[in-house]
């Protein structure tokens, strides 16, 4: 069965602080590998997209990273903003039947 | 560009009372299309997903049922509301093909009372 698991489910940083998100997955087969951040009460926006042959990703102050061989993926966030408090959801997909999403992580950035 | 439009934004519904969501996509063609829903303080669950017009998949026994009558368009219906029903609603659409592009609406909050 395809699985997105997320981890830490929550977090609280400091303003500034720099932060690592983890997603660990057993999706088969892979297609792509997608991190959304999620506004309380609104959809989930796109922050980047990994495909098999894509090992960093950035955008902006995100950066994704992919090991396919080990399953895994991290979003890292550098230099936090209040903003920045949100839900990061891990999205896989696999081949070109549904997404399997991971339940997030919950990112609180306080001043 | 597309779009993709969801309403209502906010819905207060009785129990029992029927329920109809719709969802349309704009500047795509036959799009895969997705209804999840997303509890307080949980993940997203997907409800439904369809390939195309007139097939629906459901991925969880419920309450609820989905429809597609158009190639742009996705219905999350219910003939009787339950007070477990209530919770974030969010449809989706992805290209058919790549699987490059997913996009969400930005949501329905039912509350069933």
């Amino acid at each position: 069965k395809n699985q997105v698991e997320q981890s830490p489910q929550s977090l609280i940083i400091l303003e500034g602080k720099n932060c690592t998100l983890q997603c660990n997955y057993t999706v088969s087969p892979f297609s792509n590998l997608r991190w959304y951040k999620q506004d309380t009460g609104r959809g989930p926006v796109s922050l980047t997209i990994m495909t098999f042959s894509e090992n960093t990703k950035s955008n902006g102050r995100y950066t994704a990273t992919l090991d396919a061989d080990t399953k895994q993926s991290s979003l890292h966030i550098t230099a936090s903003q209040l903003s920045d408090s949100a839900s990061y959801i891990c999205v896989v997909s696999a081949g070109y039947s549904t997404l399997t999403f991971g339940k997030g992580t919950m990112l609180l950035v306080s001043p | 560009s597309q779009t993709i439009h969801q309403w209502p934004a906010t819905l207060v519904q009785p129990v029992g009372s029927p329920l109809s969501l719709e969802c349309t996509v704009e500047g795509t063609s036959n799009p895969n299309l997705y209804w999840y829903r997303q509890a307080a303080g949980r993940g997203l669950q997907l409800l439904f997903y369809s390939v195309g017009i007139g097939q629906i998949s459901s991925e969880v026994p419920q309450n609820l049922s989905a429809s597609r009558p158009q190639d742009r368009q996705f219905i999350l219906s219910s003939k009787k509301l339950l007070l477990s029903d209530s919770g974030f609603y969010l449809c989706a659409w992805s290209s058919g093909t790549g699987f490059r592009k997913a996009f969400f609406g930005q949501g329905t909050r039912l509350t069933v009372v």
